[in-house]
């Protein structure tokens, strides 16, 4: 079974610090992995993703997430954070398993800038 | 630009009142996706359509159909809503079904209950 953990629902953050938003995910097989942002009252969208290419995403927006097989984890930063960066972000986890898959998303994390 | 659309934006019905959401998609993508999400928490997938074949998650209540008449379309048909049905519903597309394949969502509608 898949899971994903954020830790922290609520982060606040000054403005033009570092953003970090946890996660932690648990899969049996290969996992993909993707932080989407939802602005309030909008849909999601998609910030960035892992699929085994490269263990180092950029994402729009200026974010990156780095995925740690040893840790399970699959952290979001942002050495700087603007004010536009408020809103919720969600990580999920899926894999192929054909007709099977699922994509599990996180509880969310809740961002915000202060100025 | 290519996207996902949801009407109404904001619908507000009476308790036991059917209602009807609709999605349109000018991705052509495969796969369709309701999903209901309440205050502060994550969307929960009710079921998706690859292509025309429907598939309904295991804990979606009886309560909530759907409809893809074509590509393009879906409708999410809440027969008999209650109180605790009320909540932000979001369509999402994808180009195949899940593993790396991105959710293209829209911005969602958001069912209130009287």
């Amino acid at each position: 079974a898949q899971s994903v953990t954020q830790l922290g629902s609520h982060v606040s953050v000054s403005e033009g610090a570092l953003v970090l938003l946890r996660c932690n995910y648990s899969s049996s097989v290969p996992p993909y992995l993707f932080w989407y942002v939802q602005y309030p009252n909008q849909g999601l969208q998609l910030l960035l993703k892992y699929t085994s290419a490269a263990t180092l995403v950029k994402g729009i927006n200026g974010f990156e997430a780095e995925f740690k097989k040893s840790e399970t984890s699959f952290h979001l930063t942002k050495p700087s954070a603007h004010m536009s960066d408020a809103a919720e972000y969600f990580c999920a986890v899926s894999s192929w398993r054909g007709s099977a898959s699922k994509i599990i998303f996180g509880s969310g994390t809740r961002l915000s800038i202060r100025p | 630009d290519a996207m996902v659309i949801q009407n109404p934006r904001y619908q507000v019905t009476q308790f036991g009142k059917p209602v009807t959401l609709s999605c349109s998609q000018t991705l052509n993508h495969n796969v369709m996706y309701w999903y209901q999400q309440k205050s502060s928490q994550a969307p929960k997938l009710l079921f998706h359509y690859y292509d025309k074949d429907f598939n309904n998650e295991a804990d979606t209540p009886d309560n909530f159909q759907s409809r893809r008449p074509n590509t393009s379309f879906c409708f999410l048909d809440i027969r008999s809503p209650g109180l605790g049905d009320a909540a932000m519903y979001l369509c999402a597309t994808s180009r195949d079904w899940l593993g790396p394949e991105k959710l293209f969502f829209g911005s969602g509608t958001q069912l209130s209950v009287l």
